[in-house]
């Protein structure tokens, strides 16, 4: 059974960077017709995808965050990072970590917990 | 557009049937796939490939696609079904990964 596990720190201080990385057991992230991806929650809002990498390495993100966001693989350790710089309260979400399947179609079929993220001074 | 609009709120019955619907161009293309949400849980994903079934997702959950708009069925609904509902799909044209803004489902 995959199991994704979101890791970082939960209180980040505005203008600074947001990093958290997300260890996958179970399997492989080096697995062809996988994304891995990046997706938060304000809080009392909606899902917002931040981006997503494809086992290969290729990076998509959202138009809206392009500029800020970094989304790497380390495939030795079987983990994937996010990285969001130059944060503001707006950021305030909890993260999920997920793997999108590509089969023809779409779909997040495997989601971590998630963590909380404060931005604060 | 690369949007997906949902009802932000449906309310059914204990027993009744439910449609939820998610609307946007990006449907012509890619089937939606569905996440149930329970609050401070994670989504769970509950249809993909436009009507197939997680393993241990009940048969009353059902996906069906027309057009511009994908609905998600609950026939059936119970009281555990009770939670927020997203869709999500890819846009054509950018390879973006897009979602619905949520629909909260009241079992009344």
């Amino acid at each position: 059974q995959l199991q994704l596990q979101e890791s970082g720190p939960g209180l980040v201080k505005p203008s600074e960077t947001l990093s958290l990385t997300c260890t996958v057991s179970g399997g492989s992230i080096s697995s062809s017709n996988y994304y891995w991806g990046w997706i938060r929650q304000p809080p009392g809002k909606g899902l917002e995808w931040i981006g997503n990498i494809y086992y290969s390495g290729s990076t998509y993100y959202d138009p809206s965050l392009e500029s800020r966001v970094t989304i790497s693989l380390d495939t030795s350790k079987n983990q994937f990072s996010l990285k969001l710089s130059s944060v503001t309260a707006a950021d305030t979400a909890v993260y999920y970590c997920a793997r999108e399947t590509s089969s023809g179609w779409y779909y997040f079929d495997y989601w971590g917990q998630g963590t909380l993220v404060t931005v604060s001074s | 557009s690369s949007e997906l609009t949902q009802d932000p709120a449906v309310s059914v019955a204990l027993g009744q049937t439910v449609r939820i619907t998610c609307q946007g161009d990006s449907l012509r293309s890619y089937y939606a796939s569905w996440y149930q949400q329970k609050p401070g849980q994670a989504p769970v994903l509950v249809i993909y490939d436009k009507n197939s079934r997680p393993s241990g997702i009940p048969d009353r959950f059902s996906g069906s696609s027309s057009g511009n708009t994908a609905s998600l069925t609950i026939t059936g609904a119970q009281a555990e079904d009770e939670a927020d509902y997203y869709c999500n799909s890819r846009d054509s044209t950018f390879n973006l990964v897009l979602f619905g803004g949520g629909t909260t489902l009241t079992v009344l």
